[in-house]
């Protein structure tokens, strides 16, 4: 069984300063973890993945994530927050199947304000 | 843009109603997904189709049907819905691989009246 947790349903940074959202996994086997993040009325945009390449994986719009086996945790990071990071961020794991499709295990999503 | 392309964006329908939700993609990804979210929630799994078979269905209610025509398509097939089923249906696909990503479309808005 995999699960996902997300500390922090909501985040407020000031606009300049360092976002970090946390994301901490449970998985039997290695894992697949994905960040996204969803827009007011929009579906899901991949920001970055870690596949068991790199264990700091850098994305889209700035953001990177650091794998850390040890501590189960993937936590998202961007060194100074813009406004329009403004947004639902959800954290995934996956372990893929036999039958080319993923089955992703969502978590319960992190709402980033930035303030002005 | 999204290359996942849903249709309609915004759907009102009565609780008698048929109605179905359609996906498009062409990025040549065997692997699609229909997802349920409710408001301040994560996305649901419902159905996947892979190689257009049905590979996992959820335990969703019958009163929706999923149907996969081809490789680029996925519809959702809806009947006799509750209000309680109103919220966004987002479709995604994804490649062959494991830890392929999904890609998502931007969903249908469904309010159930």
């Amino acid at each position: 069984a995999q699960s996902v947790t997300q500390l922090g349903s909501h985040v407020s940074v000031s606009e300049g300063a360092l976002v970090l959202l946390r994301c901490n996994y449970s998985s039997s086997v290695p894992p697949y973890l994905f960040w996204y993040v969803q827009y007011p009325n929009q579906g899901l945009q991949l920001l970055l993945k870690y596949t068991s390449a790199a264990t700091l994986v850098k994305g889209i719009n700035g953001f990177e994530a650091e794998f850390k086996k040890s501590e189960t945790s993937f936590h998202l990071t961007k060194p100074s927050a813009h406004m329009s990071d403004a947004a639902e961020y959800f954290c995934a794991v996956g372990r893929g199947s036999n039958f080319g499709n993923e089955k992703l295990t969502f978590g319960t999503g992190t709402r980033l304000t930035i303030i002005p | 843009d999204t290359e996942v392309t849903q249709t309609p964006k915004h759907l009102v329908m009565g609780m008698t109603n048929k109605k179905s939700l359609k996906c498009e993609q062409h990025m040549g990804h065997r692997a699609m997904y229909w997802y349920k979210q409710k408001a301040k929630k994560p996305p649901e799994l419902m159905f996947v189709y892979s190689y257009e078979k049905l590979s996992i269905n959820e335990s969703v209610p019958s009163r929706f049907s999923p149907e996969c025509p081809n490789s680029s398509l996925l519809n959702l097939h809806l009947h006799a819905l509750q209000p309680e089923d109103s919220a966004l249906y987002l479709c995604a696909s994804s490649g062959q691989g494991a830890g392929s990503p999904l890609h998502f479309g931007n969903g249908t808005r469904l309010t159930v009246t």
